[in-house]
């Protein structure tokens, strides 16, 4: 079956600037949770939904958000980027009885 | 605030090499521990290990939980080329469905 699919791959934004990442689970997978990783950090949960809910949130400021729709597929935006936000974003998704989740090939966002 | 530690950062050793990866971790209410290994981007689930099931194998590659020492390792025998990547170690405590994960350990095995 068709794994976890990141959309971009890649990303290139400037300071100030706002971007919308996609992610398209497993089908069957009705939660969706996203990570940043860093060099520094390492991965950092940032938030998952269940039924276009948010049902966790990581300590992140609030210009990043996100989404989910009926089907499953989930967006995350970040608003007046900063250099910091330079980051690989993955995407994970599961059942919601299991932690055994899969993770998408990630977007690479360079601020610049 | 939820902890996991992994050591050593990085490991070089040659085709047919035993290593031992370490992950201990301080969280509040413990639930599952799990590893990844991250070749390029998608980390790869490798293996859960939960309060009622201390001991997994596949493979070359086995782990073990050890509850009084708030520990786990990584063992993997006769190391291939293929074998080199990141290895994440990542717990699961609390109500939450979040996972904390360690800096991961870089193992690069030589031909």
């Amino acid at each position: 079956k068709a794994g976890v699919t990141q959309t971009p791959r890649y990303l290139i934004k400037t300071r100030g600037q706002q971007v919308t990442l996609s992610c398209s689970p497993i089908s069957g997978h009705r939660s969706v949770s996203w990570y940043q990783q860093t060099p520094g950090q390492g991965l950092q949960f940032l938030f998952e939904y269940f039924s276009e809910t948010q049902r966790n949130k990581g300590n992140f400021p609030g210009r990043f958000s996100g989404r989910q729709f009926s089907n499953s597929r989930s967006e995350m935006n970040v608003s007046t980027l900063e250099l910091g936000d330079s980051a690989l974003y993955l995407c994970a998704s599961s059942t919601w009885d299991s932690y055994g989740y899969t993770f998408g090939s990630g977007t690479r966002l360079t601020v610049v | 605030e939820d902890k996991v530690v992994q050591s050593p950062l990085s490991l070089v050793v040659h085709e047919g090499d035993t290593v031992t990866l370490n992950c201990s971790y301080e969280v509040t209410n413990f639930r599952s521990l799990l590893w990844y290994k991250q070749e390029k981007k998608a980390p790869t689930f490798l293996f859960m290990l939960t309060s009622s099931g201390i001991e997994k194998k596949s493979g070359r590659l086995s782990s073990i939980l050890d509850k009084k020492e708030l520990s786990s390792i990584l063992n993997i025998t006769a190391t291939q080329t293929g074998d080199s990547a990141i290895y994440l170690c990542a717990v699961h405590s609390g109500s939450a469905r979040q996972l904390t994960f360690g800096s991961g350990t870089q193992l690069t095995v030589l031909p």
